[in-house]
């Protein structure tokens, strides 16, 4: 099945600092998506990408969607405890049933 | 503000036991998934559906059968649980060409 790696697998930050993770993949994606999860609760949606080169901000959030459509980063600034959980990339490629592909997740740790 | 309605939250079964996991949706969406979460993985999809009536093999769907017989109901059936299906598992549900929506997960033990 397709893959994508996404870095780093963990992060331990001070407060008030930014962040960064990416993800990059094997094949071409049509769609890159970022999930937040908290403990005991299910991916939360954070940002959705639909064009190459597309730039979007959710708040302290910002995510871009590659120019050769096989990498997808997401930036953190100015973090804050609730930051605090795993980061989910996933992406979509063609297809009928829109079935998501998911990196292994990054754990952010955000330190008074 | 339901969204995607999990049951059970929590559940031991012994080997060789079976069970089914529901989920509800009332957001109307078409399309809905059973996913499921290990440590150290992203979530890997087991079965899913594109509309009432129909469903679809994903890349983990051994050991499990689902069945959608209305649009806002995916049941997610072991006929004999094993050890390795100890896991998380999540559902979720899309509109055609939009973003997952998760439910918040059924904690799944096999002894």
């Amino acid at each position: 099945g397709q893959q994508l790696n996404q870095s780093p697998q963990s992060m331990f930050i001070q407060e008030g600092e930014d962040v960064s993770m990416n993800c990059t993949s094997s094949s071409i994606f049509n769609t890159w998506l970022w999930y937040k999860q908290d403990p005991g609760e299910g991916p939360v949606l954070l940002i959705a990408l639909y064009k190459a080169g597309e730039l979007t901000s959710n708040g302290r959030l910002t995510a871009q969607f590659g120019i050769t459509r096989k990498d997808s980063f997401l930036n953190i600034s100015a973090s804050i405890p609730s930051d605090v959980g795993i980061y989910f990339c996933a992406g979509f490629h063609s297809g009928s049933a829109r079935q998501l592909t998911f990196g292994s997740g990054t754990q952010l740790t955000v330190l008074p | 503000n339901a969204g995607v309605t999990q049951t059970p939250k929590f559940r031991v079964l012994k080997t060789g036991q079976s069970m089914t996991l529901l989920c509800a949706q009332d957001m109307n969406h078409e399309y809905m998934y059973w996913y499921r979460q290990d440590p150290g993985m992203g979530l890997r999809l087991i079965h899913y559906s594109v509309g009432e009536g129909t469903t679809a093999k994903g890349e983990v769907p051994d050991g499990y059968n689902v069945s959608r017989l209305k649009k806002q109901n995916f049941l997610l059936g072991l006929e004999s649980a094993a050890p390795s299906q100890t896991s998380v598992y999540f559902c979720a549900s899309s509109k055609t060409n939009q973003p997952q929506h998760f439910g918040d997960g059924t904690r799944l033990s096999i002894l």
